[in-house]
């Protein structure tokens, strides 16, 4: 069955980064996208960023310039998230997501808390 | 950027009960992309409508969608206790995808 897999919990320091896996499985890795959306306490969903796994092509939603960047390993069938620069204002849960073209999110990670504190 | 607003913020109704929740957006979305999720405190959203009206895979057809354009509509017709929870719609036409602020269904 297809699963997205994340890593743990991570709490970081106000201008670290953090990294987050997602790691896919029952499926064709390079035939869908994979999207980053995340979700701030008791708040809705902002959309981040967006990869082919097949091409490595990606884009970022504007209100990230330069901070994010998304990686995969097709030997894995891996998708990496990386923000750097964090501030209190990430904190946030966040999920990788499956998606393939005119079709909504189907398959969601079980999300990854990242706390940023001093 | 297409922004979603739903509506009620909140809907206190009893089991058994019909829900109806709105989604409107501020452009017309392209194609019909715009799907409805569920979301359960502590777990991710699970897909429940796409297109618009269409049953995502296993949903129970208690569970209806409708509209276009710019005004949606997730319908439940008779809400069983594993529905109250907090519903968004999105839509997917382009870059960026958005999200509604989400309606939470609450037990009266």
């Amino acid at each position: 069955q297809v699963q997205l897999v994340q890593s743990g919990a991570e709490v970081k320091k106000p201008g670290a980064s953090v990294k987050v896996s997602c790691k896919t499985s029952g499926y064709d890795f390079t035939s869908y996208y994979i999207h980053w959306v995340r979700q701030a306490p008791g708040q809705g969903f902002e959309w981040m960023a967006i990869i082919n796994p097949s091409s490595g092509d990606t884009t970022y939603a504007e209100k990230f310039p330069g901070r994010i960047t998304l990686t995969r390993d097709t030997s894995t069938s891996t998708v990496y998230m990386e923000l750097g620069s964090l501030r209190s204002e990430d904190s946030a849960v966040y999920y990788c997501v499956r998606k393939t073209t005119a079709r909504p999110f189907d398959y969601w990670g079980q999300g990854t808390l990242v706390t940023v504190s001093s | 950027e297409t922004v979603l607003t739903q509506s009620p913020g909140t809907l206190s109704l009893a089991p058994g009960e019909r829900a109806t929740l709105s989604c409107r957006a501020s452009q017309s979305v392209s194609s019909s992309y715009l799907a409805w999720y569920q979301q359960k405190a502590g777990q991710a959203p699970r897909l429940l409508m796409y297109d618009a009206s269409t049953r995502a895979t296993g949903i129970p057809d208690r569970f209806s969608g409708s509209g276009s354009g710019t005004d949606f509509t997730l319908t439940i017709s008779r809400l069983e206790p594993e529905d109250f929870a907090v519903y968004y719609c999105q839509q997917y036409g382009g870059i960026p995808w958005t999200f509604g602020q989400g309606t939470k269904v609450e037990i009266k």
